[in-house]
C-alpha cells in the first residue's frame, strides 16, 4: 500500500473488555511506532519496534497494554480490561531503518463506555 | 522528560497573510520535524530538519532549525484555506538515535477566506 493503514478506524467498547488495534506499515519500513493522542494534545509515544522486537516499550502506561509484531510487518496493539481513561486516538507510524522521518496512519479512535 | 512548547497556541488569520509559529525546548534536539494534522486524520510530515541553522522549504512552507538547537520555526507564506489545521513540532526524545518522538501541544491555525 501507499501509506500506513490502521483498522478499525473507530472502536467503541465497554469498560472491562479486551480490544485489538491493527497497524499495517509502509512496505519496507522496518521501524514501527505506536502513539496515543488525547483531545487537544500532541501524540505521546507508547512503543517502538525494530523488526519483530519491541526495542522500547517505555511509553506503555501499564501492563494492560501490550503490542506485537510477529513477522516484522503488521503490528497489533492489545489492551486488556479497558478503562474509560483509555479513550483516545491510537496512532501508528513507520519509518525506514535508522530514519527519523515517521509517516503516520489515520489512527483508531477508541471510545470506552 | 523533555517538553516542547509551541507558540502561539492558536492563530486566526486572513487568507493571503503570512504565518509564523515556533517551538522551543529546554534541552537540545538533533532533529526537528514539523507535522500538520487535519481533523480525523493522522499527522502528515511537512518538513524535517537535521542541522543547526538549516533552513528548508517545501512550497509555501519554510522551517528553520535554531542555532541553539533548542528551537525551531515554521513560516507559511500567502496562506490559503486548506492551510487550516493543527501544526505540531516534534523531535527524538532523550537523545535517542531512533524516532521516539516528543511532540509539542500544537498550534491551531484558522484561515478566514
Amino acid at each position: 500500500g501507499a501509506g500506513v493503514s490502521q483498522t478499525p478506524s473507530n472502536k467503541v467498547t465497554e469498560k472491562g473488555k479486551y480490544v485489538e488495534l491493527r497497524c499495517d506499515p509502509i512496505s519496507g519500513h522496518t521501524a514501527l511506532y505506536w502513539y496515543r493522542q488525547s483531545l487537544g494534545q500532541g501524540p505521546e509515544f507508547l512503543i517502538y519496534f525494530q523488526g519483530t522486537g519491541a526495542a522500547d516499550d517505555s511509553g506503555l502506561p501499564n501492563d494492560r497494554f501490550f503490542a506485537v509484531r510477529p513477522e516484522g510487518s503488521v503490528s497489533t496493539l492489545k489492551i486488556q480490561r479497558t478503562e474509560r481513561g483509555d479513550s483516545a486516538v491510537y496512532l501508528c507510524a513507520s519509518s525506514r531503518q535508522g530514519g527519523k522521518e515517521q509517516y503516520f496512519g489515520p489512527g483508531t479512535r477508541l471510545t470506552v463506555t | 522528560g523533555q517538553q516542547l512548547n509551541q507558540s502561539p497556541q492558536s492563530m486566526f488569520i486572513q487568507e493571503g497573510e503570512d504565518v509564523s509559529m515556533n517551538c522551543t525546548s529546554s534541552s537540545i534536539f538533533n532533529t526537528w520535524l514539523w507535522y500538520k494534522q487535519d481533523p480525523g486524520e493522522g499527522p502528515v510530515l511537512l518538513i524535517a530538519l537535521y542541522k543547526a541553522g538549516e533552513l528548508t522549504s517545501n512550497g509555501r512552507l519554510t522551517a528553520q532549525f535554531g542555532i541553539t538547537r533548542k528551537d525551531s520555526f515554521l513560516n507559511i507564506s500567502a496562506s490559503i484555506p486548506s492551510d487550516v489545521g493543527i501544526y505540531f513540532c516534534a523531535g527524538p526524545s532523550g537523545g535517542t538515535s531512533y524516532g521516539k518522538l516528543t511532540f509539542g501541544q500544537g498550534t491551531i491555525l484558522t484561515v478566514h477566506p
